[in-house]
């Protein structure tokens, strides 16, 4: 069976320091694999996805930049966190074929700013 | 107008109660509907996809209206283990590899 993992669970970072947040999924080969970010009481904003090895897509202007260096490894960083990068980051993946398209979230990484 | 529209309530429903919980989405080329369930501090969970000719899984039944661009939710003979966020989803146009998330609508059980 598949299985998606995401850490660090919780960070409390300082306004100016880098980000990390590292997804890797387990049990299939070629997957979609997404970020999003839930911000305090609001709905998921999808930030990036990709398709492939080194193919990202990104959907919203900020300071955040994804990777994904291997098949299922997907990565969130960030240069310089604003206070506004506070949020849940939940990174998903989903087949490219065979099934009804659903999306499977990995437990997500609560981010503080301070 | 937003992508995904949902009543963010708060619903609060006496224990047996049947609940029903609609989502319109503006987007006519979308081919791909789901409900999530999101406890709270959690990860979103698949509760079910949502089919044109409706679907029934459970106590839980979903249909798909196209015609007017939305999605239902129905829970019948609710539990208190059904107090939860729920999420309606769609995929962004024909074939995409996108989804929009709605806002939620948060569900309380009462005992």
């Amino acid at each position: 069976s598949q299985t998606i993992h995401q850490w660090p669970a919780t960070l409390v970072q300082p306004v100016g320091s880098p980000l990390s947040l590292e997804c890797t999924v387990e049990g299939t080969s070629n997957p979609n694999l997404y970020w999003y970010r839930q911000a305090a009481g609001r709905g998921l904003q999808l930030l990036f996805y990709s398709v492939g090895i080194g193919q990202i897509s990104s959907e919203v202007p900020q300071n955040l930049s994804a990777s994904r260096p291997q098949d299922r490894q997907f990565i969130l960083s960030s240069k310089k966190l604003l206070l506004s990068d506070s949020g849940f980051y939940l990174c998903a993946w989903r087949k490219k074929t065979g099934d009804t398209g659903e999306l499977f979230f990995g437990e997500g990484s609560r981010l503080t700013v301070l | 107008r937003k992508e995904v529209e949902q009543d963010p309530g708060p619903f609060n429903v006496p224990e047996g109660a049947t609940v029903a919980f609609n989502c319109t989405y503006s987007n006519s080329a979308s081919q791909s509907f789901f409900w999530y369930r999101q406890d709270c501090r959690k990860e979103p969970k698949l509760l079910m996809s949502v089919y044109s000719s409706g679907n029934e899984d459970g106590r839980f039944t979903a249909q798909l209206n196209r015609a007017s661009q939305y999605i239902s939710l129905l829970i019948r003979d609710s539990k208190l283990s059904d107090s939860a966020t729920y999420l309606c989803v769609v995929t962004a146009t024909s074939g995409t590899y996108k989804y929009i998330f709605g806002t939620g609508t948060r569900l309380k059980v009462l005992a």
